[in-house]
């Protein structure tokens, strides 16, 4: 069974730093794209950028191009989410989704990650 | 960046009655391989969304055949032909044909 499993929700305060997980299982992990997605409260998805585990080629939105990194450790077969300084405005819920090819779909999701960035 | 537009943004359906939501895409979404690359997602409440059309018409595993996906180029519309209490939720339309992939805004449909 695929399985995504993301790591729990946070609370930080403005101009902390942090990382997110996502531990996948269950297929080949550098055979197939991780996207990011976000969800601000009460709103729409946004579509935050894709990694490939493989080789670690990584496409961000412009949107969120230099506010957030994102990475992928092979050995233990989880993707990361992070940023270096927080803002209130990244409160959010944050996806990491399976993407089973560069222009495909987001067939298998987390349960998602909260993030409550508050002073 | 393309825009995905979707109608309406809310409906409300009497159980076993169809429903029907457009998507409409600022750019073709026909690529250079032939494939058209819109999907369609359910989010219900508390829930990660879930996949339920790829590629404009083929159902996900496990999607009950009421749920139907049709269009071309930059108009798609996905149609549930007797709704049923546990479609509820937020429907969103996403293209990856072109970097950033983008959804459109959601559409909530609720029962009456």
């Amino acid at each position: 069974e695929v399985q995504l499993v993301q790591s729990g929700a946070e609370v930080k305060k403005p101009g902390e730093s942090l990382k997110i997980s996502c531990k996948t299982s269950g297929y080949s992990f550098t055979s197939l794209w991780i996207a990011w997605v976000r969800q601000m409260p009460g709103k729409g998805l946004e579509w935050m950028g894709i990694i490939y585990p493989g080789d670690s080629d990584i496409r961000y939105s412009p949107s969120f191009q230099g506010q957030v990194t994102i990475s992928a450790d092979k050995s233990i077969t989880t993707a990361y989410l992070q940023w270096s300084s927080l803002k209130t405005s990244d409160t959010a819920m944050y996806y990491c989704a399976r993407q089973a090819g560069y222009n495909y779909g987001l067939d298998v999701w987390g349960k998602g990650t909260t993030v409550t960035v508050s002073s | 960046d393309i825009v995905m537009t979707q109608t309406p943004l809310s409906l409300s359906v009497t159980p076993g009655q169809p429903a029907s939501i457009s998507c409409r895409s600022s750019q073709s979404l026909l690529h250079i391989n032939g494939k058209t690359y819109l999907y369609w997602y359910l989010q219900k409440a508390g829930q990660p969304p879930q996949l339920l059309i790829y590629e404009v018409s083929n159902r996900f595993s496990g999607v009950p055949d009421r749920f139907s996906g049709s269009g071309s180029t930059t108009d798609f519309t996905l149609k549930i032909s007797r709704v049923e209490a546990e479609d509820v939720g937020v429907y969103y339309c996403m293209q990856t044909v072109q970097l950033p992939y983008t959804f459109g805004q959601g559409t909530k449909l609720e029962i009456k």
